[in-house]
Parts: C-alpha cells; sequence; structure tokens
C-alpha cells in the first residue's frame, strides 16, 4: 500500500515567487492536513482538507493556501515568498474526518523549500 | 503556558535501557494522542496513538495515557542505538488538526 506521496521533494525559489506542492494521500484517505516545520517554530499546522473542503485552518497569512481535488489530491501554495518561507512542508493523510479510534494520521516525506 | 510540551532533551540512556519519554497537554478537550519518531532531515514516522486511558503496548513500545493529569508518555525498552531520534508528542482534539510538542531528542548510547 502505498504511503503519503508528497512532490516536489526540494526547491529553491526566489524571494517574491510562488510555489505549489503536491500532495497524494494513503488511498482510500479523504482528509489531508498541511504543516510546516522550521527549526524555530516546529511543527505547526497549515489547514486540512476534507472531501475537499477546508476544515480548519492555522495561524498563517492569507499567503498560503490550498485545496483539495475529488479524488483527495490536494496542493498547497504560497504566493508572494519570502525567506521566512524556508522549509520542510508536510503534508498529513488520515482516513476520516474525525478524532477518535483508529484514525491514525500518516505524512509523508515532505517537500524541502528553500527561499533565496 | 504552551499547549504540548516535552522536555527538550537531549535524553541520553544506554543500550538495552528503558527510554521513558513524557508529554502535558493543556487542553482537556484533547481526544487522540500521537507519538511520532523522526530523524535529521526525515519526515515524522507514527509510532503509536492512544485514546483511552491507560497502556497501548505495540512491541517494544508503550504508550501511557493518564487524562486526569493530562499526561502522556512512552517507553521504549530494549532501547537500540537505531532508536536515537527525536520523538514528537501529539494531540488533537477530536478533528485531525495535531498540536505538536516541540520535540524530545534521544540518544541511545552504546
Amino acid at each position: 500500500k502505498a504511503g503519503v506521496t508528497q512532490t516536489p521533494r526540494y526547491l529553491i525559489k526566489t524571494r517574491g515567487q510562488q510555489v505549489t506542492l503536491s500532495c497524494s494521500p494513503i488511498s482510500g484517505h479523504r482528509s489531508v492536513s498541511w504543516y510546516q516545520q522550521t527549526p524555530g517554530q516546529g511543527l505547526q499546522f497549515l489547514f486540512e482538507y476534507f472531501s475537499e473542503t477546508q476544515r480548519n485552518k492555522g495561524n498563517f497569512p492569507g499567503r498560503f493556501s490550498g485545496r483539495q481535488f475529488s479524488n483527495s489530491r490536494s496542493e498547497m501554495n504560497v504566493s508572494t515568498l519570502e525567506l521566512g518561507d524556508s522549509a520542510l512542508y508536510l503534508c498529513a493523510s488520515s482516513f476520516t474526518g474525525t478524532g477518535g479510534s483508529g484514525n491514525t494520521i500518516y505524512f509523508g516525506e515532505g517537500s524541502w523549500l528553500t527561499v533565496v | 503556558q504552551k499547549e504540548v510540551e516535552q522536555n527538550s532533551g537531549p535524553l541520553s540512556v544506554p543500550e538495552g535501557a528503558i527510554a521513558s519519554l513524557n508529554c502535558t497537554y493543556s487542553d482537556r478537550g484533547s481526544q487522540s494522542f500521537f507519538w511520532y519518531r523522526q530523524y535529521s532531515g526525515k519526515s515524522p514516522e507514527l509510532i503509536m496513538f492512544i485514546y483511552s486511558n491507560g497502556d497501548k503496548e505495540d512491541g517494544r513500545f508503550t504508550a501511557q495515557l493518564n487524562k486526569a493529569s493530562q499526561y502522556v508518555s512512552l517507553l521504549i525498552r530494549d532501547s537500540q542505538p537505531s532508536d536515537s531520534a527525536t520523538y514528537l508528542c501529539a494531540v488533537t482534539g477530536g478533528g485531525n488538526k495535531l498540536t505538536f510538542g516541540t520535540g524530545t531528542q534521544l540518544k541511545v548510547e552504546l
């Protein structure tokens, strides 16, 4: 069974540019969440999508956006990149949209973004 | 007060010993609790999750949850050098939004 797949794995962008990251969840999983990990701030929640609807959003500026497609694949976009956006961006996949028993959450390998 | 607190470590244990990792959380409405292991330069790998009070065992790993004390722990028996990593505690409040602690660095020494 394939895991969570994220593309691209590594990318370098210039300040002011925009970037789109892609995530394919585990087959059958309908919930996709995005996280940013930096040495200073740790792992922080960006947003979650379930059945193409954003269910939850973290405390990030509007430059960070996302969407989910009917096949549960998700993309996140960061516009007007800043140096501080350099981070590991992680996608997490889950079967259900609710917590509780059996709702395990798995991470992809991540996309390393460097903004120069 | 941070929502999820962990001792950053490093926690050093000799090979073969039991490593005990602790985590406290502030939101009494938290429902599910996760332990992830993260090697340097890699993504978090799910080790265990627990949602009921008590112990849950999986191989060398045991997760313990005490909701009254808002405390969750992870015990690693027969620690191996390959267990050396950062261990992240995370909680959810019913959805899939994980709130993470800052992680505890574990070093298993030969």
